[in-house]
């Protein structure tokens, strides 16, 4: 069972920033939250990982509330090509067991 | 590409048919999965192999056989399949600590 929440579907335009929602209310404390997509037909691609802290990297930046219990992915540019299924997904680091992914949040990127 | 290769990328088989799908990492991962998406499905975990040996089977018809040789190979070996079997089966692979997945681009299958 995936350990997370996310909306079905979200559109965004052009341009704008996308600030994509997770919940994760039972996370555990050595759990990380990871970001994935896939564009459609193709495999899932890494965006971006945390523990606690916010991060950022030349794709998005990850903030992660104080109690780890939500976080929000940014796309701080959607472009069209940003199109895709966004899964969020909570894992230990440590545990290869563990990479399941839920049913993940469309977004539609609009001219 | 992102390192790990998935072959072929299309496969078209028959019930009674038996074919292997192929998945190749040089990425230096001591772990590799086996995902099947069907459509307008999540992600179904199927398969993970760590540091060569199978660490979880989740309750997977045997009519799919998975071998990993060494830690840069994955196989899964099918046969006799249904129907219902026909999806996108991805490959990926990870390597601690961090374990980010990097997926290959996947088999589209269909069995007729």
């Amino acid at each position: 069972d995936a350990k997370t929440t996310q909306p079905t579907s979200m559109d965004c335009a052009e341009g704008r920033a996308a600030n994509l929602p997770c919940n994760h209310s039972t996370i555990s404390g050595n759990e990380y939250v990871y970001w994935y997509r896939q564009i459609h037909s193709q495999g899932p691609q890494y965006i971006i990982h945390g523990l606690k802290n916010n991060e950022t990297n030349e794709m998005a930046s990850l903030i992660i509330t104080e109690d780890r219990k939500s976080s929000t992915l940014i796309l701080p540019h959607a472009t069209l090509r940003d199109t895709a299924v966004y899964y969020c997904i909570v894992r230990v680091a440590y545990n290869n067991n563990d990479m399941r992914f839920g049913a993940g949040t469309r977004l539609t990127v609009k001219p | 590409e992102t390192g790990v290769t998935q072959t072929p990328r299309h496969l078209v088989m028959g019930m009674t048919n038996k074919k292997s799908l192929k998945c190749e990492q040089h990425l230096g991962h001591n772990a590799m999965y086996w995902y099947k998406q069907s459509a307008k499905k999540p992600l179904e975990l199927m398969f993970v192999y760590s540091l060569e040996e199978r660490v979880e089977n989740n309750s997977v018809p045997s009519r799919f056989s998975p071998e990993c040789p060494n830690s840069s190979h994955l196989f899964l070996h099918l046969h006799t399949l249904q129907p219902e079997d026909s999806a996108l089966y991805l490959c990926a692979s990870s390597q601690d600590p961090a374990g980010v997945g990097t997926f290959g681009s996947g088999t589209r299958l269909t069995v007729v």
